[in-house]
């Protein structure tokens, strides 16, 4: 069965960095788009960034673009995201996320990990 | 960017009941849009895509509808597990991609 299992949050202070990821299992893991969702404590969803199955393409949401890279190692079946330049805003449960279908993304997410907190704070 | 906006904000129903949940764009999505639903301490379920296209192993009690900026999420005879929050998320102006603030279904 499908699995995604974050790691890397915890507690950092405002201005540094971080880096989290996402072991997945039980798919073919490069052959789907997978991104990044996160949800702020008691509030939505905010999409962050999405990168192709092959790592060629990558999109990321305007409020985290040149802060956040999402990256991935195919051979390792591991997503990744960086982030740095952290702000209080940024606190929220980080959640990786499978796309849809394989190969091109369709930007539905079908399979999500049980999420990673991340708290930024002095 | 895309707005979506969720009506109501809450909906108090009973078990059997029929939910109706509302998502408006701010501009056309075509049909472009999916649903979730989440309970506490919970990742989202995806529920819906493409407006209308139920997900592997969602129950047929919930059907989506609509197009353009108007869609509706329906929740034919409400089980007592499907007390959550349902949001809606449209792809249509990818990458930008965004999530409605949500409703929460609860037990009246």
């Amino acid at each position: 069965q499908v699995q995604l299992v974050e790691s890397g949050g915890g507690v950092v202070q405002p201005g540094r960095s971080l880096r989290l990821s996402c072991a997945a299992s039980g798919f073919t893991f490069s052959s789907y788009g997978m991104h990044w969702v996160r949800q702020a404590p008691g509030k939505g969803l905010e999409w962050m960034a999405v990168i192709s199955n092959d790592g060629g393409d990558k999109y990321s949401a305007d409020s985290v673009k040149g802060r956040f890279t999402i990256s991935r190692d195919n051979s390792k079946n591991t997503l990744y995201l960086q982030m740095n330049s952290l702000r209080a805003e940024d606190t929220a449960v980080y959640y990786c996320a499978k796309d849809l279908t394989a190969g091109a993304a369709r930007y539905y997410f079908d399979y999500w990990g049980q999420g990673t907190l991340v708290t930024v704070s002095s | 960017e895309i707005v979506l906006t969720q009506s109501p904000a809450t909906l108090s129903l009973s078990p059997g009941e029929r939910a109706t949940l509302s998502c408006r764009a701010s501009q056309s999505v075509s049909r472009y849009l999916a649903w979730y639903q989440q309970k506490p301490g919970q990742a989202p379920r995806l529920l819906i895509f493409d407006a209308s296209n139920r997900a592997t192993g969602i129950p047929a009690r919930f059907s989506g509808s609509g197009s353009g900026t108007d869609f509706t999420l329906t929740i034919s005879n409400l089980e007592p597990e499907d007390f959550a929050v349902y949001y809606c998320q449209q792809r249509g102006n990818w990458p930008q991609i965004t999530f409605g603030p949500g409703t929460k279904v609860d037990i009246k």
